[in-house]
This record gives structure tokens, sequence and C-alpha cells, in this order.
């Protein structure tokens, strides 16, 4: 059973830099793509980015210029920091197990298959001068 | 804004069936399976539908879903007051290259 544990600071002031890393307990590590999403109060999801084994990541475009995750293979953890942050930061951050499968026809991808089947519990990140 | 289209509240009757839609366009939903999560309130969101229709192991077959081109229709049969929860729909981005989410839609079971 995997089991995702996440953690980091919950109170922030503007133009600090928010950290969280999330370890991933019960099952392997290679193979997924290991995400953060979150989640406005009162407001939907929303995706930050992810990151395979191999340290290959993918960003939203919105947030791309803020954003870093890294992954420790030793300790089976990756991170997320995000850079100046502001009160529109604040939210519950959540990692995720995504799945991401190649459908291929002719040798050429046609799309993928998409989803994030392990979530951790949330952390709670407030902006407040 | 959300790439993803979800209208923001459904609801139904106990025992009766509500469908959740959401729409896309090409560069996600039309070329992309397209996955469903439950979100029930002060909790994680947990997936309930992937690859359009399937359903992993321990969600109800009361569950489903499909997809016709650009769009994706979740169903939910035999309502519970413990269906009560927000649904969101979610697929990747081909041409982001980024997982994007619907907007949401709170079910509320009447």
């Amino acid at each position: 059973q995997v089991q995702l544990q996440q953690w980091g600071a919950g109170l922030l002031k503007p133009s600090e830099t928010l950290s969280l890393t999330c370890a991933v307990y019960g099952g392997s590590f290679s193979g997924y793509y290991w995400s953060w999403i979150r989640q406005p109060p009162g407001k939907g999801l929303e995706w930050i980015g992810e990151i395979n084994h191999s340290g290959s990541t993918n960003y939203n475009p919105s947030l791309k210029s803020r954003v870093t995750i890294s992954v420790d293979t030793s300790k089976n953890q990756f991170s997320l920091k995000l850079n100046s942050v502001t009160a529109a930061d604040t939210a519950v951050y959540y990692c995720a197990r995504g799945n991401r499968t190649a459908m291929v026809r002719v040798f050429i991808i046609t799309g993928y298959d998409y989803y994030m089947d392990v979530w951790g519990k949330g952390t709670t990140v407030t902006v407040s001068s | 804004q959300s790439v993803l289209t979800q209208p923001p509240s459904v609801s139904a009757a106990p025992g009766q069936k509500v469908t959740i839609s959401c729409s896309g366009s090409s560069s996600n939903i039309g070329n992309n399976y397209v996955s469903w999560y439950q979100q029930l309130p002060g909790t994680a969101p947990k997936l309930v539908i992937n690859a359009n229709n399937k359903r992993p192991s321990g969600i109800p077959d009361r569950f489903s879903g499909s997809k016709s081109g650009t769009s994706a229709t979740l169903g939910i049969t035999g309502l519970q007051t413990g269906d009560e929860a927000d649904y969101y729909c979610g697929t990747w981005d081909s041409s982001l290259s980024a997982g994007v989410f619907g907007g949401g839609t709170k079910l509320t079971v009447l």
C-alpha cells in the first residue's frame, strides 16, 4: 500500500520561498510522475508540476518561472519550491503519484492516459504579512 | 479560469442518477484519456475513473465514465448521501505539456 507523507512550512510572508517535501512509502519510486497540485480556499484544483525518478520535469506554464521540483531517489522523496510567494499562493498543497502511459499508433504517440492514483493528505500554506 | 469546463453544481435525489460533464479541446480531452476525482469535504481528492471509463479497485460500479470527441461525462447511479462531494475531471494537455483539471462540480444529493 503506497502512502505519501508530506511536510513543510505552513505560514510564509510575501516574497519568501515555499518549500514542501513528500516522502513515498511502500512502493516503487521509478516509473511514475511525482506531482504537486494545489487548491486555494474554496476553489478548484491547480496542477503545479511533476518530476520522474530521472529528474525530468514538467511545469504549469503559469507558474514555471517561480517553481522548482526536485527529487532525492536515495530517500524516495521529492520536493517543491515556489519562490516570491504572494497571498495568491495561499492554498492547500497536495503531493500525488502520477501515471502517464503513452498511446502509440504506428510508432507515433497519439496521446496519453494520465491520472493520479495516490495522494498525500495536503499541507495548508498561508501567505500573510 | 480552468482549461476544462464543468458545471458548477448538479443535484439529484437519493437513488436517482446524475451526470457531470467536462468539456475541453483537441489538445487535451480530444487526444488523451480522461480521469475523474471525488473530493469529500476536508479531504484529498480520490481517483474514481481513469482511462475514460475504468474504475480503480474499490470503486463501486455505480460510477461510470465516457468520452466523445472533446467532452467527457461522469455518471453516478443509485445516488447516496455519501456521494455528496466535489468532482473534478482531469487529463493531460499535449500543447501545454501539463496536467489540467476542470473547475469542479459540487454534487448535492437532496
